[in-house]
């Protein structure tokens, strides 16, 4: 059954080392989002990319954070160095987009994976 | 911001009656979306409703929009034990596939 893979589900990490998250998003979807759930900030809009490229990263702090789609199957959110402020759930979810329409059907997410760095 | 804000926050109801939940936002939108999110999983999409609709259905879910104000609504009706979970709407604005959701709203329906 077609679904968004995360990996891993869960991470805890010191402080200054390198995280790597990784997002299967579902076959033939072209729209991909990773998304940041905090309990005081809520839904954080990331990055998001379409047909790999990305669109707008606006939302990730640029010093230490970077998204990039090597290819159509695999999306990755690095966080180098991480920090304590990083910790959170992070999600990826993807949904196929009319070429030069907006998203207008709905995303699927992944489960998410919870980042711990202390 | 083109984010939604959800209204209210917190929602405690007893099983069988209805949820209603609100949702503004501040630019024109595509469409605007609804999911919900059980503690610790994922969000589930609910319910997508256009531009050009005032209002859509879905089982025991009925979606309003008022594009004039820039608001939709969620009412759950015969609330169920298992509805109990988070509730976000999320907008699309034209031109570009951003997905920008609000903060919330926690529903608990007491069995």
């Amino acid at each position: 059954d077609a679904r968004v893979t995360q990996t891993p589900r869960h991470k805890v990490t010191e402080m200054g080392q390198e995280v790597t998250m990784r997002c299967q998003p579902i076959l033939g979807h072209n729209t991909v989002f990773w998304y940041r759930q905090t309990m005081m900030q809520g839904l954080e809009l990331l990055a998001y990319f379409r047909n790999r490229a990305p669109l707008d990263d606006s939302g990730m702090p640029k010093d230490r954070f970077s998204a990039e789609m090597p290819d159509a199957t695999l999306a990755t959110l690095k966080i180098q160095p991480s920090e304590p402020r990083d910790s959170a759930v992070y999600f990826c979810a993807s949904g196929p987009t009319l070429r030069n329409a907006g998203l207008n059907t709905e995303a699927f997410f992944g489960q998410g994976t919870r980042l711990t760095v202390v | 911001s083109q984010q939604g804000e959800e209204d209210p926050q917190a929602l405690s109801i007893q099983e069988g009656e209805n949820a209603t939940m609100n949702c503004s936002y501040k630019t024109s939108i595509n469409n605007l979306q609804w999911y919900r999110q059980n503690s610790g999983r994922g969000l589930v999409h609910l319910i997508l409703i256009r531009s050009n609709e005032r209002e859509k259905h879905s089982g025991r879910l009925r979606v309003t929009l008022d594009t004039s104000k820039k608001s939709s609504s969620l009412l759950i009706t015969a609330s169920r034990a298992a509805d109990t979970a988070s509730y976000f709407c999320a907008t699309v604005h034209y031109g570009n596939n951003r997905l920008a959701f609000g903060k919330g709203n926690q529903v608990v329906v007491i069995p």
